[in-house]
């Protein structure tokens, strides 16, 4: 069965810093892989997908991720933190063969300090 | 291009009543997925609904159902509301074209229940 765990439960970062937030997956097929951010109240927004190809993967707001099969990760990184980037952070994982239905992490907490 | 939007954004019930709640997919996409999000937790998988028809459905007991309907509009039901019911209900919608598997989410429905 799929899974994804996001082992760290809050991060707190100060302004200006690097922030690099984990993703370790469980799946059987060739993954889909996505980072989702949440702020209070609201919806999933999608911050950057891989699906194929390089695995490097540049997102929006600054954000990057890569993909390392070998290690089953998909960590996401950004290099110099905005208190706007303070949210809820989501790996996702699933597949074009699974209908694209996603198992989500159970999300980090990213605070930001000034 | 036109978003997920969702219906209502919060409600109140009480155990044992029934709820229906609302998506309108982004144009263009023809597959609807639902997912529960319990407070503090990633969102969970509750079922997909693909040209009108049930295309999969997470660990949800029967009393969860749904719809699609010609627009690709979709309905959520849950009936005899428990208290672990309560959470905020992501809609999302996307397409069945491979290599494009993000789904876009709605800023979901707030259950409450008492």
């Amino acid at each position: 069965a799929q899974s994804v765990t996001q082992p760290d439960i809050h991060i707190t970062v100060s302004e200006g810093a690097s922030l690099e937030l984990r993703c370790n997956y469980s799946y059987g097929a060739t993954p889909y892989l996505f980072w989702y951010v949440q702020s209070p109240g609201q919806g999933l927004q999608l911050l950057l997908k891989y699906f194929s190809g390089d695995t490097l993967v540049q997102g929006i707001k600054g954000f990057e991720a890569e993909f390392k099969r070998s290690q089953s990760s998909f960590n996401l990184r950004k290099p110099s933190v905005h208190w706007s980037d303070a949210a809820e952070y989501f790996c996702a994982v699933g597949s074009w063969a699974a209908g694209n239905k996603l198992t989500f992490g159970g999300g980090t907490r990213v605070l930001v300090k000034p | 291009e036109t978003g997920v939007t969702q219906s209502p954004t919060h409600l109140i019930k009480t155990r044992g009543q029934q709820v229906t709640l609302r998506c309108s997919s982004q144009s263009g996409h023809n597959t609807v997925s639902w997912y529960q999000q319990a407070l503090g937790q990633g969102p969970q998988f509750i079922f997909q609904y693909y040209r009108e028809e049930e295309n999969g459905r997470g660990n949800f007991p029967p009393r969860f159902s749904g719809l699609q309907f010609p627009n690709y509009s979709s309905e959520l039901n849950v009936n005899a509301l428990e208290l672990d019911d309560s959470a905020l209900y992501l809609c999302a919608s996307s397409t069945r074209t491979e290599g494009t598997g993000e789904l876009f989410f709605g800023e979901g429905s707030r259950l409450t229940v008492l």
